[in-house]
């Protein structure tokens, strides 16, 4: 069946660059998607990635899928206090509709 | 723009009770998506609804079910409680576009949280 993985947390200083990695083992899915969720609240969609793209920035994020291996990375740069939260990766086939399978969740942790 | 709403926020009940949550998307949505959150399975996908007709469903019982309404609004009803429902349950509402090369945005609300005891 589908499975996304993540890390379960991530440490980092305050103006440092965050990346948050991620794999999936359905090579169906077409859309990659990086929610955020901060305690007591749902889920934000940060942004998404079409499988045919390798890459994609929006202004301090920025994504990488390696396609070949499975993997997707979230890249946060100048790490603030405010990007504390839990980063969910996400996979769909049908672009969204069809349920998405979201891995585990990565805590990031801004350390002063 | 209004975004997804969700009621109620928070929610006891006892094993054996039945449990109803209502979501309503955002004003154009006619998608309406449902997942549980645990801590244990993490965010699971229950179903979809499109224009009042469950169109995806997900891995779970039928215990769990849901309804959309004319006007997009949708329900979701847990029969025969169990304690392991004790979960976080996210709305979400999109446009409701479904194919490989279509985009279909999730918007998500801010989730009722149910407690079994």
């Amino acid at each position: 069946g589908e499975d996304v993985e993540q890390s379960l947390f991530l440490s980092v200083r305050e103006g440092d660059s965050s990346v948050i990695n991620c794999t999936y083992t359905d090579s169906s899915s077409t859309y990659l998607y990086w929610y955020k969720q901060e305690p007591g609240a749902g889920l934000q969609l940060l942004t998404y990635i079409f499988s045919n793209m390798d890459m994609k920035q929006d202004q301090r994020l920025t994504v990488l899928l390696n396609k070949k291996d499975k993997h997707l990375s979230l890249r946060i740069a100048d790490t603030q206090t405010g990007d504390s939260a839990i980063y969910f990766c996400a996979e769909s086939i049908l672009g969204g509709a069809d349920g998405l399978t979201f891995g585990k969740g990565t805590h990031l942790i801004i350390q002063p | 723009k209004a975004g997804v709403t969700q009621t109620p926020r928070y929610l006891i009940k006892t094993r054996g009770q039945q449990v109803t949550l209502s979501c309503s998307p955002i004003s154009g949505h006619r998608s309406v998506s449902w997942y549980q959150q645990t801590p244990g399975q993490g965010l699971q996908f229950l179903f979809e609804y499109f224009s009042e007709t469950q169109r995806n469903k997900g891995n779970f019982p039928g215990r769990f079910s849901g309804r959309q309404f004319s006007n997009s609004r949708s329900e979701m009803n847990v029969s025969t409680l169990e304690l392991g429902d004790s979960a976080l349950y996210l709305c979400a509402s999109s446009l409701g576009g479904q194919g490989v090369g279509t985009t279909d945005t999730q918007y998500f609300g801010p989730g009722t949280r149910l407690t079994v005891l």
